[in-house]
C-alpha cells in the first residue's frame, strides 16, 4: 500500500513553461514534506522541502504548495530549463523515516 | 568531502547465491538506511539504523539482512537472490538535527549498487 501518491508518471515539458507534480498521503502523522530531485546516474538529493504549517515556500524556481486539509502537495518548477531534467520524488517524514512517492519523470524540451 | 561511497556499483549474480552490499559514509552521521528503486515504486525502505546497536526492518525486509560493523559501516546481505531482487539499491544516511544543513532529516544518498539476479 503506498502511502505517498505521486503523479503524473511522467511529464514533458517546453523549455520556460512550469512543471506541476502532484503528491497526496494518507498518514496524519507525517511531519515534514521534502522533495528529492535524482539525476541518472546518481543519487536522490534534496531539492526543497516543508512543514506541515506552512501552506507554501519558495527556493529560486522551485515552490511547494502544501494543503493540509486535502493531505495534498505539489512541486511548481518555475521558467523550465532543460537541465531540471529530472527524476522527482515527493515524500513524507515520520519518525526520522521518509515514504517516498512513485516518481515522476521530467523531460524539459529546449 | 564527506561522502557516502558504495560497493560495487554493479553486479550481476546468479539466483540462490548470497551476496553483500557494502556502505560507507564520512559523514559522521548516526543514522543509515537501506532503499531498493523500482521503476513506477520509487525508493522503498528495507532497513534502517538509528545507531550502532539499532537495527530496524522497513517496509520490505524479507529476503534481506543487514550488518553495522561500525558508525561509518552499514552492510546489506541478500542470502539466497532471487530474480525479482533485481532493482537499484542505495544507501543513505541523515542528521536528524539538521545542524549541518538547516533541514530537518535530510537523507544523503550513496550513488547506487546496480544488482541483476539471473
Amino acid at each position: 500500500q503506498q502511502q505517498v501518491k505521486q503523479s503524473p508518471q511522467s511529464l514533458i515539458v517546453q523549455k520556460g513553461g512550469i512543471s506541476i507534480i502532484n503528491c497526496a498521503y494518507e498518514n496524519t502523522a507525517f511531519d515534514y514534506f521534502p522533495w528529492y530531485q535524482q539525476f541518472p546516474g546518481k543519487g536522490p538529493a534534496l531539492l526543497i522541502a516543508i512543514r506541515p504549517d506552512v501552506s507554501e515556500k519558495k527556493e529560486g524556481r522551485f515552490t511547494i504548495s502544501f494543503n493540509k486539509s486535502a493531505k495534498q502537495f505539489s512541486l511548481h518548477i518555475m521558467d523550465s530549463q532543460p537541465g531540471d531534467s529530472a527524476t522527482y520524488f515527493c515524500a513524507a517524514n515520520s519518525g526520522s523515516r521518509l515514504t517516498f512517492g512513485e516518481g515522476t519523470q521530467l523531460t524539459v524540451n529546449p | 568531502d564527506a561522502d557516502v561511497t558504495q560497493t560495487p556499483r554493479n553486479r550481476i549474480t546468479k539466483t540462490g547465491k548470497r551476496i553483500m552490499l557494502e556502505c560507507s559514509q564520512t559523514k559522521g552521521h548516526d543514522r543509515m538506511y537501506w532503499y531498493r528503486q523500482d521503476p513506477g515504486l520509487g525508493l522503498r525502505l528495507i532497513y534502517y539504523s538509528f545507531d550502532v546497536k539499532d537495527i530496524n526492518k522497513g517496509e520490505i525486509s524479507d529476503g534481506y539482512s543487514v550488518s553495522r560493523q561500525a558508525q561509518a559501516k552499514f552492510s546489506l546481505s541478500l542470502e539466497s537472490a532471487i530474480p525479482n531482487q533485481t532493482a537499484l539499491y542505495f544507501c543513505a544516511t541523515s542528521d536528524p538535527s539538521g545542524r549541518a544543513t538547516g533541514s530537518y532529516n535530510e537523507q544523503f544518498f550513496g550513488p547506487g549498487t546496480r544488482l541483476t539476479v539471473l
